[in-house]
């Protein structure tokens, strides 16, 4: 069993709409991590949150301690967020397989 | 602010040749490093971690090795490369009492 699993794998939206990754993992934790991986390969912390909710831009993260899950929504999706979304937990980082996220204009 | 610098940013090398991809970091001091590796179609995977010069944790036995002569600086070396080895790899800093994550360029690897 992977300590972290994200759901869905990929994700095809219009432009426009609202956008849900979900992220559970099994191992304890101080905080987890959100990243956006772009097509060429250099990795963005979007977020690193350890509890509530934190907001930035049209992108939102939410944690939930007691039940291991996050979310990170997008608002009024673009083409450009279109990218690949990592969720990482742990001192060295257990990561997600990751969700492919495309938007079509 | 923190920035990261990774290089070369691309290689192709023969089986059986030497690697050494290096790392330097600006805008910190004293940071948790880590080299990663992601195949093709794959996750991020750990493979080293260093807390500090000369401290240098491995997360999976390899051909890699992994060294700290700086501060700032972290190298991923291998004597001999597979071609399992092709991959990208992901260097990554964190200043221990913030914990944000800031990746470097990547090194993408091709073995033939």
């Amino acid at each position: 069993k992977n300590e972290v699993e994200q759901s869905p794998q990929n994700l095809t939206a219009q432009e426009g709409e609202f956008i849900t990754i979900n992220c559970s993992y099994s191992v304890g934790i101080s905080a987890l991590h959100w990243l956006q991986q772009h097509p060429g390969g250099g990795i963005v912390s979007l977020f690193m949150l350890s509890s509530g909710k934190k907001k930035h831009g049209r992108l939102i993260a939410t944690i939930n301690i007691q039940e291991k899950h996050s979310s990170l929504h997008i608002t009024a999706s673009h083409p450009r967020d279109s990218a690949v979304y990592i969720c990482a937990v742990g001192n060295q980082f257990y990561f997600g397989t990751g969700t492919s996220l495309t938007v079509i204009p | 602010s923190q920035t990261i610098h990774q290089w070369p940013a691309t290689l192709v090398q023969p089986v059986g040749s030497p690697l050494s991809l290096e790392c330097t970091v600006e805008g910190t001091s004293n940071p948790n490093l880590y080299w990663y590796r992601q195949a093709a179609g794959r996750g991020l995977q750990l493979l080293f971690y260093s807390v500090g010069i000369g401290q240098i944790s491995s997360e999976v036995p390899q051909n890699l090795s992994a060294s700290r002569p700086q501060d700032r600086q972290f190298i991923l070396s291998s004597k001999k490369l597979l071609l399992s080895d092709s991959g990208f790899y992901l260097c990554a800093c964190q200043r221990e009492e913030i914990g944000e994550l800031f990746f470097g360029e990547g090194s993408r690897l091709t073995v033939l």
